[in-house]
């Protein structure tokens, strides 16, 4: 496809579970970053990755929370040990290139619901 | 470390009117600045940046938006509202130099009405 793509689009889970979550960037996209967004609120930069860089994970929450991305191509976003607190929509991003001036084009987004 | 200022929860307008979605920043150095619109239940769609050059930047479906150094804004305007426009905006900066991270403001619920 020519967007970004996310999978599941909603995931429901028992409070304690862990959870993947799973990002597949535009085709030549160096850059991809995970978001988290809840309910009625802006965005919340989680981790970013460039190429084969160190990524960036200074937006991550607590240590129940990991992401890896093999080379410049899918990334898993994963959230062990769930809380309700982490109910939120998870959104990726891809970009090309480093510099600050390209746009980031969005997937629709993972609802995790945690109950 | 950078800022993004969206003062305004929700702007209400009639169709057939102006629009201007406020946004306003604090970055070191230069700014490259961005506005973002989220339809119910997706992501978010890219309207348009300003990097350099002309102060007026034109983008997708209609929208504009003028970039301010001396007030550090970039609010989002469009002439004449459609009811289509209604949805979520967001405004986003990136420092330059500073590698791709976008800071972004809490968002405004744009409602066009009939």
């Amino acid at each position: 496809g020519a967007g970004v793509s996310q999978s599941p689009s909603n995931k429901v889970t028992e409070k304690g579970k862990d959870v993947e979550l799973r990002c597949d960037p535009i085709s030549g996209h160096t850059a991809l970053y995970w978001y988290r967004q809840r309910l009625g609120q802006g965005l919340e930069f989680l981790i970013y990755f460039q190429g084969n860089s160190a990524p960036d994970k200074s937006g991550l929450p607590s240590d129940r929370f990991s992401a890896e991305r093999t080379g410049e191509s899918v990334s898993t976003l994963t959230i062990q040990r769930t809380q309700q607190e982490d109910s939120a929509v998870y959104l990726c991003a891809s970009s090309l290139g480093q510099g600050g001036n390209q746009p980031q084009h969005f997937g629709d987004g993972t609802r995790l619901s945690i109950l | 470390a950078q800022s993004v200022a969206q003062p305004e929860d929700q702007v209400n307008v009639a169709e057939g009117n102006p629009l201007t979605v406020k946004c306003t920043y604090s970055v070191s150095g230069n700014p490259y600045l961005f506005w973002y619109v989220q339809y119910p239940n997706r992501g978010l769609q890219f309207l348009l940046k300003y990097i350099t050059g002309d102060n007026l930047v034109k983008g997708s479906y209609g929208f504009e938006a003028e970039f301010n150094k001396s007030q550090t804004s970039f609010h989002l305007k469009k002439p004449s509202a459609l009811v289509s426009d209604s949805a979520l905006y967001f405004c986003a900066v990136s420092p330059v130099g500073a590698g791709n991270m976008l800071t972004f403001g809490g968002g405004t619920r744009l409602m066009v009405k009939p």
